[in-house]
């Protein structure tokens, strides 16, 4: 799987919208971006995922450049809640046969620190 | 909302004990997986199961890790001779027929000591 770079820390005031930014500048075609989340140890949470096309969801927005090389998730109003570290993942996606979907592979992520 | 669910929450073992660690993927669900986390450290990958077998392994899934889907509903980690270093938070996960989206657990938290 093609690797990310994320920034290990960020900071973000409550109610304020949080962009966290992903570098897969060697991303491939049939390569997808996906987010989750970690809270304090929990299993990591599911958040979006996209394979070109901006998407939104109840949780988030992802915005994909067009060369596919970085994209940005966007909390629209951080809470206290969204304080966890957040995976930008780029994951194979489904191939000829169907069953290929590659697995997650978590990096180190960043850090969302979310202050009142 | 379906999730996956894992137990023990946490087991506290002796080492070169054996281990066994369940989970309750979601229903329908095809794709299986394992990962582990150390104290501090990245999500790391264990091993994919699919049909009935294992699609993937990592490194360190040895001889010492398999993995069963015993009766179409539990998926089960075990640890057959467990060492210090065993010692992680484990997550099971699901993924939907789609094949999009992966679904994990809450995870079991093991202690060898």
């Amino acid at each position: 799987d093609a690797k990310t770079t994320q920034p290990p820390s960020m900071d973000c005031a409550e109610g304020r919208a949080a962009n966290l930014p992903c570098n897969h500048s060697t991303i491939s075609g049939n390569e997808y971006v996906y987010w989750y989340r970690q809270i304090h140890s929990q299993g990591p949470q599911y958040i979006i995922h996209g394979l070109k096309n901006n998407e939104t969801n109840e949780m988030a927005s992802l915005i994909i450049t067009e060369d596919r090389k970085s994209s940005t998730l966007i909390l629209p109003h951080a809470t206290l809640r969204d304080t966890a570290v957040y995976y930008c993942i780029v994951r194979v996606g489904r191939g000829a046969g169907g069953t290929s979907y590659g697995k997650l592979t978590f990096g180190q992520g960043t850090i969302l620190t979310v202050h009142p | 909302e379906p999730e996956v669910t894992q137990t023990p929450s946490h087991q506290v073992t002796q080492m070169g004990q054996e281990v066994i660690l369940r989970c309750v993927p979601i229903s329908n669900h095809l794709y299986f997986y394992w990962y582990r986390q150390i104290l501090g450290q990245k999500v790391e990958f264990l091993v994919s199961f699919y049909n009935n077998e294992i699609s993937e392994k990592s490194e360190i899934f040895d001889d010492q890790f398999s993995v069963e889907r015993p009766d179409g509903s539990n998926f089960t980690l075990k640890i057959r001779s467990t060492k210090l270093e065993d010692s992680a938070m484990y997550f099971c996960a699901s993924q939907d027929r789609a094949g999009n989206t992966i679904y994990f657990g809450e995870g079991s938290w093991l202690t060898v000591v």
